[in-house]
């Protein structure tokens, strides 16, 4: 069966400090990835998709970046942190080519900026 | 665009109560359509879905969906509400062949004793 995973489950960081949050599907192969961001009292916001091992498509312009280095990994990370990032983050991954874009998520990752 | 409207925010019924959540979307084709559930501080658990066929479909923990394309509707339906089903609720909707699910903005229920 499939499990995505998230770390850390909880990270709280300075304003201006550097962010490198990791997410990994098992038991599946070339998945579609997302990344979310979910802000308190706000739905969910997609922020990154990849269909491939270095593909990255940007949902909305801001100081995150992603990256797939592999297959089953999907980074999302900020070279400098502002307050507005704080918020909880979720991965998810799809089927390729499945059509329907079914999306499975992560447990999240709380962020808080200080 | 895709568009998924969740009209009520907040919703509060008493354990043992028949519960409706909302959810229209806007798509011109046949979308398929989804319900999760987010406990907080957990990731989202799918519900159930609707791709085709039988327009009412059944989920897990003991909820159902029905779709009505005459009112561009997915509504969230369970007989009798237990105290564990107190989460936030979100509808989404894909088009064929896109990447991206559209989600609504949740609707948080609330469950009284």
């Amino acid at each position: 069966s499939q499990t995505i995973h998230q770390w850390p489950a909880t990270l709280v960081q300075p304003v201006g400090s550097p962010l490198s949050l990791e997410c990994t599907v098992e038991g599946t192969s070339n998945p579609n990835l997302y990344w979310y961001r979910q802000a308190a009292g706000r739905g969910l916001q997609l922020l990154f998709y990849s269909v491939g091992i270095g593909q990255i498509s940007s949902e909305v312009p801001q100081n995150l970046s992603a990256s797939r280095p592999q297959d089953r990994q999907f980074i999302l990370s900020s070279k400098k942190l502002l307050l507005s990032d704080s918020g909880f983050y979720l991965c998810a991954w799809s089927v390729l080519g499945s059509g329907s874009n079914e999306q499975f998520f992560g447990p999240g990752t709380r962020l808080t900026v200080l | 665009a895709q568009s998924v409207t969740q009209p009520d925010i907040h919703i509060t019924v008493s354990e043992g109560a028949s519960l409706e959540l909302r959810c229209n979307y806007s798509y011109g084709a046949t979308p398929y359509l989804f319900w999760y559930v987010q406990s907080p501080g957990q990731g989202l658990q799918l519900l159930l879905k609707y791709f085709s066929g039988d327009t009412l479909v059944q989920g897990i923990k003991g909820f159902e969906a029905e779709f009505k394309r005459s009112q561009s509707s997915f509504n969230l339906r369970k007989p009798s509400v237990h105290w564990s089903d107190a989460a936030e609720y979100f509808c989404a909707n894909s088009g064929a062949g896109s990447y991206q699910l559209t989600f609504g903005k949740g609707t948080k229920l609330s469950v009284i004793p």
